[in-house]
Formats: structure tokens, C-alpha cells, sequence
């Protein structure tokens, strides 16, 4: 089955302990992105990759990190977390970015830093 | 910078009620555009593609029309029912493939 898969789902973490949250395509699509939703201000970008070791801010980048080794893999990071960073984050594939592809998403992950 | 806005916020029909949701953006330089459902603290499923050259698309129940001229995309479902129950979103997609979200439409059909 053709999917975006997000892990962990959930995690309970307290500030400045480093975490990884991964997440994984088997579409092999070039683009891959990670947005964060929160109430009152929807659905924002943190980072976007356009192909394997190409990646770049999106408009809340601030407290994140990245990478892109292989295509299938695009790994969120929180070096040190913050309470600010409470909320529920989403990994989004595309086949590439321009053209009229659309986008895959994962199921989420709800990450509460304490 | 591109602005998505989604009208009504909330929405609330009885069962069997046809539903007409609104996207307005603010830039007509969008390459596609999207409508997704999302349930209380799930992800997001893709519901229509619209491609930058297409006016409408169709699966059952759902039709989503993109008219880029005026900025304005619309989604209408047919027959609601209480499982349609759940936030709508539009998003559009800019030259370099970012996704940029209206707020939603939460949609409560009941029996």
C-alpha cells in the first residue's frame, strides 16, 4: 500500500531532551515536507526536501532540523525541545514539487513536551 | 504570500442535505489545488485533486471546481450523511511545491 508512515504517533518528551521522529515513503517521491497544525493557526511548513540531500526552511523552521540521506527517508529532529513545540506534526510526500502532483500524508504525530 | 481562506468556518446540516464549501486564494499563480478531510486528531486524507488545467473533478459524491481567475475553489457533497462529519481543508500548491492551508470548514451532519 502506497503510504506516508509517521513514528511514533504519540510521545510525551520534557524540554531539551533530543528527539527523532521519522518518517517514511514508499512512493518514491522526490518531495517530502514536515508541517506542524496548531489551533487557531492551521497548518504550517517547518522544512521541505525537493530530492535527496536538498532540503530548506519552510516558514517555521526555527527549533528543527532535518535531513535527507535517501529518497525514502526524510527524519524530523528536536535538538533540545521546548513547550512551543507541543503540537501535532504531519509528513507530507509529492511526487515532485512543480507539476500538478498531488500530496500524501502521514498520520500524524502528537508530541507533547512537558 | 499566498493566502488560502475557507468559508464558513463551522457548518451544520441535517443527513441527506447537499454541502457547498468555500476557498478563496488570494494568488491565481497556484499550480493545483487540493481538498483534504481530517477527523479529531487525525491525519490528513486527500479527498480531490485539481491540476492547474482542469476546471472541476469528480469522485461520488464529491465535486470540487477550481476557477483561478477569480481565486476561488469549491467543494460540494452530495446527499451528506453523518459520517461526512469532519473538518474540510483546501490547500494550494505554489511553484515550489509548498502546500499553503485555508483555516477549514468543520462540518457536523447529523441524523
Amino acid at each position: 500500500e502506497a503510504q506516508v508512515t509517521q513514528n511514533p504517533r504519540y510521545l510525551i518528551t520534557v524540554t531539551g531532551k533530543k528527539l527523532t521522529v521519522t518518517c517514511s515513503q514508499n512512493m518514491n517521491h522526490e518531495y517530502m515536507s514536515w508541517y506542524r497544525q496548531d489551533p487557531g493557526l492551521g497548518l504550517r511548513q517547518i522544512y521541505y526536501s525537493m530530492n535527496v540531500e536538498v532540503t530548506d526552511k519552510g516558514d517555521v523552521p526555527e527549533g528543527y532540523k532535518v535531513s535527507r540521506k535517501e529518497k525514502r527517508n526524510f527524519p524530523l529532529i528536536l535538538e533540545s525541545p521546548s513547550p512551543n513545540q507541543t503540537s501535532l506534526y504531519f509528513c507530507a510526500s509529492s511526487l515532485k514539487a512543480s507539476g500538478n502532483y498531488g500530496y500524501t500524508f502521514g498520520s500524524g504525530t502528537r508530541l507533547t513536551v512537558v | 504570500k499566498q493566502e488560502v481562506t475557507q468559508i464558513p468556518a463551522a457548518l451544520s446540516v441535517p443527513e441527506g442535505e447537499n454541502l457547498v464549501l468555500n476557498c478563496s486564494f488570494t494568488d491565481s499563480a497556484i499550480y493545483n489545488l487540493q481538498w483534504f478531510r481530517q477527523d479529531p486528531g487525525k491525519g490528513l486524507t486527500s479527498l480531490l485533486l485539481i491540476q492547474s488545467s482542469q476546471r472541476e473533478q469528480t469522485s461520488g459524491r464529491l465535486n470540487a471546481s477550481l476557477d483561478k481567475s477569480s481565486g476561488r475553489s469549491t467543494l460540494y457533497i452530495a446527499a451528506s450523511q453523518p459520517g461526512d462529519s469532519a473538518t474540510y481543508l483546501c490547500a494550494g500548491t505554489d511553484s515550489w511545491g509548498k502546500l499553503q492551508f485555508g483555516a477549514g470548514t468543520q462540518v457536523v451532519v447529523t441524523p
